[in-house]
């Protein structure tokens, strides 16, 4: 069965530093990309970014650019999501999910952890 | 960037009714579109692929329609557990999630 599971909630202080994580079972974690997702309180769904876990690459929106960084290390089937320095509008909820990809052309994001929820306060 | 708008952002409807959302993209996306479900305090569930293909376990009352820039999602007859918030994604250029539409009881 394939899982995706996520880290638990962090609370966090402005200017504090962080990284989530996201460990895939269940497939063969290096050969999906995994993207990252966030769904501010009340609010709809934001892409962030995408990351191959067998080579590395890594894709971000253009919003996202320069405010986090998307790692992996397939070696623990783990993807990661890191801030250097948060800020109070980071509160959000964040989902990793499979990107899957069928007859070469047609992809969809099938396999979603249930979240891990920042809460960044002073 | 592509932008991906919704419409409606919200509808108030009874169960047993035929429900229709549209999504239309700010250029061509051929059929690069997915329709997911998501239910207040969980993620979000695919529902649709390549703008017309069925998820696997998906019930066939949902239906998905279009190609270019205009879209729809089509719920047959709505039941209880329907009532939800749904969002398109585009998957032609990087990714973009429309604002989504909330589904709720009349």
């Amino acid at each position: 069965e394939v899982q995706l599971v996520q880290s638990g909630a962090e609370v966090k202080k402005p200017g504090e530093s962080l990284r989530i994580s996201c460990k895939g079972s269940g497939y063969t974690f290096a050969s999906y990309w995994i993207a990252w997702v966030r769904q501010v309180p009340g609010k709809g769904l934001e892409w962030m970014g995408v990351i191959y876990p067998g080579d590395s690459a890594t894709t971000y929106s253009p919003s996202f650019q320069g405010q986090v960084t998307i790692s992996a290390d397939k070696s623990i089937s783990t993807a990661f999501l890191q801030w250097s320095s948060l800020k109070a509008s980071d509160t959000a909820m964040y989902y990793c999910v499979r990107r899957d990809v069928v007859r070469g052309i047609i992809e969809y994001f099938d396999y979603w952890g249930p979240g891990t929820l920042v809460t960044v306060s002073s | 960037a592509i932008l991906m708008t919704q419409s409606p952002s919200s509808l108030s409807a009874s169960v047993g009714d035929r429900v229709t959302i549209t999504c239309r993209a700010s250029q061509g996306i051929r059929n690069d579109l997915g329709w997911y479900q998501q239910k207040p305090g969980k993620a979000p569930k695919l529902l649709i692929y390549g703008a017309s293909s069925l998820q696997s376990g998906v019930p066939s009352r949902f239906s998905g329609s279009g190609s270019g820039t205009d879209f729809t999602l089509t719920i047959s007859s709505l039941q209880p557990e329907d009532f939800a918030t749904y969002y398109c994604l585009q998957d032609y250029n990087l990714w973009t999630f429309g604002q989504g539409t909330t589904v709720e009881i009349k």
